[in-house]
């Protein structure tokens, strides 16, 4: 079945650093979204990408589709202490309709 | 405020009993998803409904199970419970039954004594 992992599981930040996690799929994938979990909070939805090859811009995060659809990316320029936080990719494969949530990064910003 | 409504918030219970979780999903929508997270774990997809019908199953326990009703707010029941069934169990819901956008409740956190 399809997997999807996420790397890095952790990471510390201190404020003003950049960060960026990945996501890959060992198969292609329809598309991808990105969601972000507050401590103590529910997932809510950042972007879908549908396209090969496709770059979102949303302020300081920036996402990117893989060329062969198979792996995504989400960097954070500048991180702030707002954007602490669990972010996990999402997607299906093929024509399921099973949406596979990836493993999760928590991100953590240090003053 | 995402627009689902997940009850109740906290739900305590022991061994062996049966819980019954309820989602109301955002006006308009028609699909409801629902998930486990565990602690420091991720989303485990366990069954997804459109307009009262079950699409997709995850690795969902045959001791749970879930149904839409009419007026499309969803139900999961949880029989023989198990220690290892605490987590916090997530409703979302959908526009559509494809690849929109999941909107999530607060979530109902369960803990087995």
């Amino acid at each position: 079945g399809q997997q999807v992992m996420q790397i890095p599981q952790y990471q510390h930040v201190q404020e003003g650093e950049d960060f960026t996690t990945y996501c890959n799929s060992s198969t292609t994938l329809s598309n991808i979204q990105w969601y972000k979990q507050r401590p103590g909070g529910h997932p809510v939805f950042l972007i879908q990408l549908v396209k090969s090859g496709e770059v979102k811009k949303q302020k300081r995060l920036t996402f990117q589709f893989g060329e062969a659809k198979k792996n995504s990316s989400l960097h954070i320029t500048a991180t702030q202490t707002t954007d602490v936080g669990t972010y996990f990719c999402a997607s299906r494969s093929g024509g399921g309709n099973k949406l596979t949530f990836g493993t999760g990064t928590q991100l953590k910003v240090e003053l | 405020d995402s627009g689902v409504t997940q009850t109740p918030k906290h739900l305590i219970t022991a061994t062996g009993q049966r819980v019954t979780l309820r989602c109301s999903p955002r006006s308009g929508d028609l699909s409801v998803y629902w998930y486990q997270q565990s602690l420091d774990q991720g989303l485990q997809f366990l069954i997804h409904y459109y307009n009262g019908e079950e699409r997709a199953k995850g690795n969902i326990l045959e001791r749970f199970s879930a149904q839409q009703f009419p007026d499309l707010h969803s139900e999961l029941n949880l029989s023989s419970l198990e220690l290892g069934d605490s987590a916090l169990y997530f409703c979302a819901s959908s526009v559509g039954p494809g690849d929109q956008p999941q909107h999530f409740g607060d979530g109902t956190r369960l803990s087995i004594l």
